[in-house]
This record gives C-alpha cells, structure tokens and sequence, in this order.
C-alpha cells in the first residue's frame, strides 16, 4: 500500500524559511517522479512543483520559483521541499503526491500545514 | 498559468446524476488528453477518481465518469449517493511538467 506521510510544517515569520518532508513507503519510491501541491485554508488545490525520479530534472510554479526548491533521498525513500522568503500567501496545506505512469497525480499524502505570520 | 475553470457549486438528489464541467485553454486541456478528476471530503487528501480523461483507476466505481471536448472536460456522477458529497478538482498537464488545477465544485447531495 502506497503511503506518504509528510511533516515538517509549522508557524514561521515573514521572510523565514522551512523545510518539508515526506515519507513513501509502500511503493519503489527511486522509479517515480514526485510532486508538491498546496491548498490555502478553505481555497483549492494548487501546483507547486515536480521532481523526476532520480531527482535531475525540477520544474516549479511560478508563484514559488526562486525561493522553493524541491528534491529527494531515494537512499531513504524521502522527498523534501525546501521554502525559504516565505510569504504570508504561502500559507497553506502542502501534500506531497506521486505522478502515475502517464503524467497524472494519483496517491497524495495526508498533508502538512504551513503558517506564515506577518 | 491559470487556473482551469469549474462551477463552484452543484447539488443533486440522491439517486440523480450529476455533471461537473471543467474549462481550460488550448494550452492545456485542448492540447492534452491528461486530464484528472479528485475528490476530497473535508480535512482529508484528494483521491484520484478519474485519469486520462475518462479512465477509473482499480476501485473506483463506475458510477463515475470523464469526457473530454475541446478544451473543456467533464466529470459525471451517476446514482447520486450521500458518500459523493464532497469537493472535486480537475487538473490537467499543462505542457513543460507543469500542471493546473481548476478552482474546486463543491457538490452538494439533497
């Protein structure tokens, strides 16, 4: 059974940094390609950014490019999210999602929520 | 990118059928049949309900439907049961691995 458990997240200030995590298991995490996707509290479901599976190839949204960078562990089954010059309109639940064999999302984990104060 | 267009809302009563459009451009549902459905019940991740456009993945009931037209898609829910009421999403490839969520239907069971 596919299982991703992300964490990580939290309350931080303006202009500070975070890390994300997320756990697979359940699945040959090294073979596929990962996302990062994100939801504002009582909004819908945004795009953040994707890895392939070897972790050479990342592509983010343009709302997060420069200041997000997105990459993995295959040695320990782990995909992070590293958020830096956090915005209070990064605030948001961040799931971390695995790509299907034809350029789909399909599992998604349980999500971590992420506050930014001003 | 924008995001892919969708009502904000439809109800049904239970044993009716429902339809969800999803409206993007010739940039990414026009020029792509990868177009995903999610449901999401409240406080929970989305689940993957439809790929492709119109394929269910193992376990999902056939009650659930996609199509796809030009650059709009559509997600039908047939047999309307109070399980279905939740918050669904289209998504689609939009070209460069960059993807694009419409803006979430929350569907309402009578």
């Amino acid at each position: 059974e596919v299982q991703l458990v992300e964490s990580g997240g939290g309350l931080v200030q303006r202009g500070g940094s975070l890390r994300l995590s997320c756990a697979a298991s359940g699945f040959t995490f090294s073979t596929y390609r990962m996302h990062w996707v994100r939801q504002a509290p009582g909004k819908g479901l945004v795009w953040v950014s994707r890895i392939n599976s070897d972790g050479s190839t990342t592509i983010y949204a343009d709302s997060v490019k420069g200041r997000f960078t997105i990459s993995r562990d295959n040695a320990k089954n782990t995909l992070y999210l590293q958020m830096s010059s956090l915005r209070v309109e990064d605030t948001a639940v961040y799931y971390c999602a695995t790509e299907g064999s034809g350029y789909f999302i399909d599992y998604w984990g349980q999500g971590t929520l992420v506050t930014v104060s001003s | 990118q924008s995001a892919l267009t969708q009502p904000a809302s439809v109800s049904g009563s239970p044993g009716q059928s429902i339809t969800i459009s999803c409206t993007g451009t010739s940039s990414d549902v026009g020029s792509y049949n990868l177009l995903s459905w999610y449901q999401q019940h409240p406080g929970k991740a989305p689940k993957l309900m439809i790929y492709e456009g119109s394929k269910r993945p193992s376990g999902i009931s056939s009650r659930f439907s996609g199509s796809k037209s030009g650059n709009s898609a559509s997600l039908t829910i047939s047999g309307l049961q109070a399980e279905d009421e939740a918050d669904y999403y289209c998504c689609s490839y939009a070209g460069s691995s960059t993807w694009v969520f419409g803006g979430g239907t929350k569907l309402t069971v009578l």
